[in-house]
């Protein structure tokens, strides 16, 4: 299973938006509404932001948003803080009992 | 509080073995699948295995199948990754993570802290 497509890198400045997009196929992302968000600081567990493409579980920011269109979804941070300095991750359920990742983004807060 | 303890992790020689276990508590264990995700250093996620909350559906990376075998103790809240064959490639952070109630679940809602496996001669 090949993983999801994620750029490198964004950044944005304090209160600004950036968006993160998450490329798949029609064998993942693009078949499935259960595309997933994770938030990683360095050192720590990965952290839940975003599960069946665009719900919040609770305690997570409404300035983070989730969405999908086709076979690419996307993580919208409106509002940047610098706490939301971070690697960012995607997950998509594949068929079989399978889930892939992409391979990461860097936020850079500015 | 949802809690999920790592333990188990070290240093194996290539083709060792290792028993991963997650401590679980905060939760109805029983009724939740379970799953392993690792992170080689400087790398991404990397989903290894899942499985159900009563333990019959299970499922394997392809890059494990073969290899490793997941498992749970729901009398005791705990998961288990037994792993064989060790390679370099499997050289990681693991981290334990709960799923969702259905199936081998789709999301990890709560992860570990992680436990460190290395592999090297």
């Amino acid at each position: 299973q090949s993983a999801l497509t994620q750029p490198p890198s964004a950044s944005g400045s304090p209160g600004q938006s950036v968006t993160i997009s998450c490329t798949g196929t029609s064998s993942d992302v693009g078949g499935y509404n259960y595309v997933s968000w994770y938030q990683q600081h360095p050192g720590k567990a990965p952290k839940l932001m975003i599960y069946d493409v665009n719900k919040r579980p609770s305690g997570v920011p409404d300035r983070f948003s989730g969405s999908k269109s086709g076979n690419t979804a996307s993580l919208t941070v409106s509002g940047l803080q610098a706490e939301d300095e971070a690697d960012y991750y995607c997950s998509s359920y594949a068929g079989s009992n399978n889930v892939v990742f992409g391979g990461g983004t860097k936020l850079t807060v500015l | 509080e949802v809690q999920l303890v790592e333990s188990g992790g070290g240093l194996v020689q290539p083709g060792g073995s290792l028993r991963l276990s997650c401590a679980a508590s905060g939760f109805t264990f029983s009724t939740y699948s379970m799953h392993w995700v690792r992170q080689a250093p400087g790398k991404g996620l990397e989903y290894v295995s899942a499985i159900s909350s009563n333990g019959d559906n299970t499922h394997y990376a392809n890059s494990v199948k073969g290899r490793f075998t997941i498992s749970r103790d729901n009398s005791k809240n705990t998961l288990f990754l037994q792993m064989g064959s060790l390679r370099d490639e499997d050289m990681a952070v693991y981290y334990c993570a709960r799923g969702g109630p259905l199936g081998t679940g789709t999301t990890s809602y709560y992860w570990g802290q992680g436990t460190l496996v290395t592999v090297s001669s």
